[in-house]
Order: C-alpha cells, then structure tokens, then sequence
C-alpha cells in the first residue's frame, strides 16, 4: 500500500526567507505527486502536481518542487516566503487504478515570521 | 464556477443520531470523494464515486457510515447513529480525469461535533 511522510510537523521561517517542505512516498509503482495547502476553515487548494516528464514543476503562488526517484522524495521548495503563505501543506500520491486515490501525508504547518 | 458546495457547514448533533452530509460537486467533475480530517489520524479517504458508481469504500470507517450518490450533482455521506468519535471535519472533493491522474476540488468541509 502506498504512504506519504511529511517528517516536519511545523516550521517556522520569516518572511523572505526559502523554505523547503520535505515529502517522502513509499509507492510500487511510478507515483503521481501532489502538493495540496490549507488555510484555516478551509477546504485544500492544490498547489502542484506530478504525473510524468520534467522532475522540477512548478505551480502556483511561486511554488516549485522537484521529483526525485533515487530518494523516493518530493520536496516543495519557494524561494521567498511571503506571510500570507502560513497555513499547512499536504503531500499526497495518488495510487490505484487512474490513480484516482489519494494518500495525503499528516502535513506540515508552516508559520511565517515577520 | 461555484465550486464543490458541503452543506451543512458545522453540525452539531447528540450521540445516537443521524447525521447527513450533503456535497455539490462541480459540474462535469465525473469522481467524487468524501474525506474525514482529524488532528490524529490526519486525512482519510472514505469513499469515492466514479461515473456515480461507488468504486472503492474500504476506507469507510464501520457499518454507521454510507454514502450515496444518485445522481452526478450530489452526494451525501449519512452516519447512523452518530458516536463522539466521529467528531472531525468531512471534506467533499470533485474530479474530472486529467490525462490519467486526478486534480481535486476541495470544498470547504463540513465540521461534524457529536456530543
């Protein structure tokens, strides 16, 4: 069965500042990678997405993570971190047939310092 | 486009009763997903629907719990007799295939109080 570890449970950085989540996925087969935010009282925004081709994608809000297959990772990195940025970020892969399920992580909470 | 629509938006019920979910997905979105959110067990996958059919519940918690989906505008996700643990937030989510991986559409959940 596939799984996603989110290993930090909160981080917090100042504004301005990079950042950098850590994601890692235990899947058989070749994963679909997904970076998803929550901001309080609300639903998941998806941020990014991985199926095939460039292992650097990018997405939105400046938003950028790097597929990397060797280490079973799929970090989301921004180079700068605006304070509107607080909220928590969930990693997911998405397994099964269409991969249409989705496995999220227990997320990282990210605080933004000004 | 409005988006994938959860009422009610907080619920507040006693032991025992039945508590009923209700989800707008997005029009043309052909997968729906329900989804539990607590602090300890994080994000689960309930249930989803493909086409309205149900295709995988394994995640579904124990007999109280049911989903239906009669048509390709709603859903909803009933607990028969509700029990204090299954206070969380209940996230619907809506889909269209996206050359073979799924972008999902969250609402804005459904924060379930069970006394």
């Amino acid at each position: 069965a596939q799984s996603v570890t989110q290993p930090d449970i909160h981080i917090t950085v100042s504004e301005g500042a990079s950042l950098e989540l850590r994601c890692n996925y235990s899947y058989g087969a070749t994963p679909y990678l997904f970076w998803y935010v929550q901001s309080p009282g609300q639903g998941l925004q998806l941020l990014l997405k991985y199926f095939s081709g460039d292992t650097l994608v990018q997405g939105i809000k400046g938003f950028e993570a790097e597929f990397k297959r060797s280490q079973s990772s799929f970090n989301l990195r921004k180079p700068s971190v605006h304070w509107s940025d607080a909220a928590e970020y969930f990693c997911a892969v998405g397994a099964g047939t269409g991969r249409r399920a989705l496995t999220f992580g227990s997320g990282t909470r990210l605080q933004v310092q000004p | 486009d409005a988006g994938v629509i959860q009422s009610p938006r907080h619920e507040v019920t006693e032991m025992g009763q039945e508590v009923t979910l209700r989800c707008k997905p997005i029009s043309g979105h052909n997968s729906l997903f329900w989804y539990r959110q607590t602090m300890m067990r994080g994000l689960e996958l309930l249930i989803y629907f493909n086409n309205n059919v149900p295709i995988d519940d394994s995640g579904m918690p124990e007999d109280r719990f049911s989903a239906k989906m009669p048509n390709a505008s709603f859903s909803t996700l009933k607990i028969q007799p509700s029990e204090p643990r299954d206070s969380a937030v209940y996230f619907c989510a809506s889909s269209r295939a996206d050359r073979g991986g799924e972008k999902l559409f969250f609402g804005s959940g459904t924060q379930l109080s069970v006394l």
